[in-house]
């Protein structure tokens, strides 16, 4: 079974750009979960897709944007790139989302220059 | 904010067994332990979990204490492929809705030496 694909997996862009991110959750996953990383801040959490509605939110400004379609497959958009929006973008699919494991992908290192 | 806390870091001797201890003090009764792992520049990893029992599979042992306020990840022996971030993570519930947010505190970096 193939895992989670995340595209693309680099990503170089100025600051008042924005940038959209993909994520394919594992086949027969129906939650996905989207986590920045960065050396300060560590893991976190940024929002929660189950069933194309938005299940959970983090602390993020609404710059931070995303969506589910009806294959589970997931978009995270982020508009107006300031320079500390540099990070990996890690994507996350479980079965439903609630205490199933979660699998990760690989993740998008976005740079903001 | 995460409601565990570990260890920075642990060295470990290849072959030996590595302890990772995890306190959470604040757990309540319906909330799992959670290990994830990440190995440098790869997505976290699943361990295992538990909730009161102590739970062990093909990557690990967990053992959760009796009063739950705190738990041991074992990884019975180490090979320099485990040299990673260990997470231990309290899984939140979210009102009535079980949802898939995940809140990782820094991890403990585990080095294992030839």
């Amino acid at each position: 079974k193939a895992g989670v694909t995340q595209t693309p997996r680099y990503l170089i862009k100025t600051r008042g750009q924005q940038v959209t991110l993909s994520c394919s959750p594992i086949s027969g996953h129906r939650s996905v979960s989207w986590y920045q990383q960065t050396p300060g801040q560590g893991l976190q959490f940024l929002f929660e897709y189950f069933s194309e509605t938005q299940r959970n939110k983090g602390n993020f400004p609404g710059r931070f944007s995303g969506r589910q379609f009806s294959n589970s497959r997931s978009e995270m958009n982020v508009s107006t790139l300031e320079l500390g929006d540099s990070a990996l973008y890690l994507c996350a699919s479980s079965l439903a989302g609630d205490y199933n494991e979660q699998f990760f992908g690989p993740g998008t290192r976005l740079t903001v220059l | 904010d995460a409601k565990t806390t570990q260890p920075t870091s642990m060295d470990c001797a290849e072959g030996r067994a590595a302890n990772l201890p995890c306190n959470h003090s604040t757990i309540s009764g319906n909330e799992y332990v959670y290990w994830y792992r990440q190995i440098h520049s790869q997505g976290p990893q699943y361990i295992i979990h538990g909730l009161k029992n102590n739970e062990t599979n093909e990557m690990a042992s967990l053992i959760i204490t009796e009063d739950r306020k705190s738990s041991t990840l074992i990884l019975p022996h180490a090979t320099l492929r485990d040299t990673a971030v260990y997470y231990c993570i309290v899984r939140v519930q979210e009102g009535s809705s079980n949802t898939g947010k995940l809140i990782f505190g820094q991890g403990t970096t585990l080095q294992v030496k030839p």
